[in-house]
């Protein structure tokens, strides 16, 4: 079975700067997708980001990229210019590529990131 | 706008009751997903469904159940509620396909059981 650990349980950034969490995942695949979902304080869980495994450059999403390095199973979000509105929980997933079972996502256990004005 | 909404979003029970969240979605989505949210934990998979009246167990199924007899909506369970599945109840769902389709969350249900 595959996992995901999120080795920070908690972060903090000053506004306008960058802050990068780490995720590692332990697979067997070759074949998979990774993302990072976000939940804001009472607010229902969105997707930031995702990446397919196959592909080598890092997904970016306007101020947040990942830096996915498949050999070592990392897969790290980037925050740059952090604003006010970053502050939540932050979750980093695995699904295995393929279909039926697979379509189920493995969370690690968050990173809350705290932004200080 | 893509929609994923749940019965309740907050809900007190007694030991021993049986207990029905409801979820429903607008997207046309072939999967649907219940999860459970406790601090420190994140997000572990209760069952999920791949078709209507198809399901699967996750990782801490015992003590649910699931029903899903129309595809935009997926029941979860509680057959005899117990105090330790007080918690957050995500529901979710998603496209099938072989390609990274995220998973839209509902607004959650927390849960007290008494």
């Amino acid at each position: 079975a595959q996992t995901v650990t999120q080795s920070q349980p908690e972060m903090s950034v000053q506004e306008a700067e960058t802050v990068t969490l780490s995720c590692t995942y332990d697979t067997s695949e070759s074949d998979y997708y990774l993302f990072w979902y976000k939940q804001p304080p009472s607010r229902q869980m969105i997707l930031v980001i995702r990446q397919e495994a196959y592909k080598q450059q890092n997904a970016t999403e306007n101020r947040f990229s990942v830096n996915f390095q498949k050999a070592a199973k990392s897969f790290s979000l980037k925050i740059s210019d952090s604003q006010l509105g970053d502050a939540a929980m932050y979750f980093c997933a695995y699904r295995s590529a393929g279909g039926g079972s697979n379509y189920k996502l493995t969370f690690g256990k968050g990173t809350l990131l705290t932004v200080n004005p | 706008d893509v929609k994923v909404t749940q019965s309740s979003r907050y809900l007190v029970k007694r030991t021993g009751e049986k207990v029905f969240l409801e979820c429903v979605q607008d997207m046309d989505h072939e999967n649907m997903f219940w999860y459970r949210q406790d601090p420190g934990l994140g997000l572990r998979l209760i069952y999920f469904s791949y078709d209507v009246k198809m399901k699967e167990k996750g990782d801490i199924p015992e003590g649910y159940s699931v029903s899903r007899e129309k595809k935009e909506r997926f029941s979860l369970i509680l057959e005899s509620a117990s105090t330790n599945q007080t918690s957050m109840y995500l529901c979710a769902s998603s496209l099938s396909g072989d390609r990274p389709y995220e998973q839209y969350f509902g607004p959650g249900t927390r849960l007290t059981v008494t």
